[in-house]
């Protein structure tokens, strides 16, 4: 079955400190790849995609992810964290015969400490 | 800068009440989405509409019934409203049904409290 996977509920890091969120999916080809995050009493808003290509994407705020078709994954990175990192991240995928629909992981609270 | 606005913010009822929820999206696209997120943060797609048109009905109970004017305007209606309804319901939209990589841009969401 179809499946996308967050492993870590919450990670818990210092500020300037890296930091790598997990995603795993389980699907016979490559699905579309998305990272969104969600703010405190916000909506969600994409940091990358990804399908085809280089396997490490940029996104906005100095976050990038990196693809792997071998562990069937696609993990969230970023250098140096801030404060304002604190928030929800969401790995998503699209199944490629699912038009449309996302399907969200269940989420990795991200904690940074001053 | 917000293009997916959702009304009202919060909204507190009693079981068996009705209540409606609003969401317009002024990014010109053609494909608007409900979504429910529960307390655990966990998100489930309720509704896809494309154009107006109803695509994706994801096996939501029976009171819940989305209602689409135009293809910017898509709302959401819960007849008589039950304790497990109490959740955060996320509004997006994207530029069209087909178009697979295409990012959904969500709205801030309508707290909904079921007392």
């Amino acid at each position: 079955a179809q499946s996308v996977t967050q492993p870590d509920a919450r990670v818990t890091v210092s500020e300037g400190a890296s930091l790598q969120l997990r995603c795993k999916y389980s699907y016979s080809a490559t699905p579309y790849l998305f990272w969104y995050v969600q703010y405190p009493r916000q909506g969600l808003q994409m940091l990358l995609k990804y399908y085809s290509g280089d396997p490490v994407v940029q996104g906005v705020n100095g976050f990038e992810a990196e693809f792997s078709k071998s562990d069937s994954s696609f993990h969230l990175r970023k250098a140096s964290v801030h404060w304002s990192d604190s928030a929800v991240y969401f790995c998503a995928v699209k199944w490629g015969s699912a038009l449309g629909r996302l399907h969200f992981g269940a989420g990795t609270q991200l904690i940074v400490i001053p | 800068e917000t293009a997916v606005f959702q009304t009202p913010n919060y909204h507190v009822t009693q079981v068996g009440n009705e209540v409606s929820f609003n969401c317009k999206q002024t990014l010109g696209h053609d494909t608007m989405y409900w979504y429910k997120q529960d307390s655990k943060k966990l998100l489930k797609i309720m509704f896809s509409y494309n154009n107006k048109q109803l695509i994706v009905n994801e096996t939501v109970p029976r009171r819940f019934s989305p209602q689409s004017s135009d293809k910017a305007h898509l709302n959401l209606r819960i007849k008589s409203v039950e304790p497990e309804d109490s959740a955060v319901y996320l509004c997006a939209s994207s530029p069209d049904w087909g178009a697979n990589y295409a990012e959904q841009f969500f709205g801030p969401g309508t707290r909904l409290t079921v007392l």
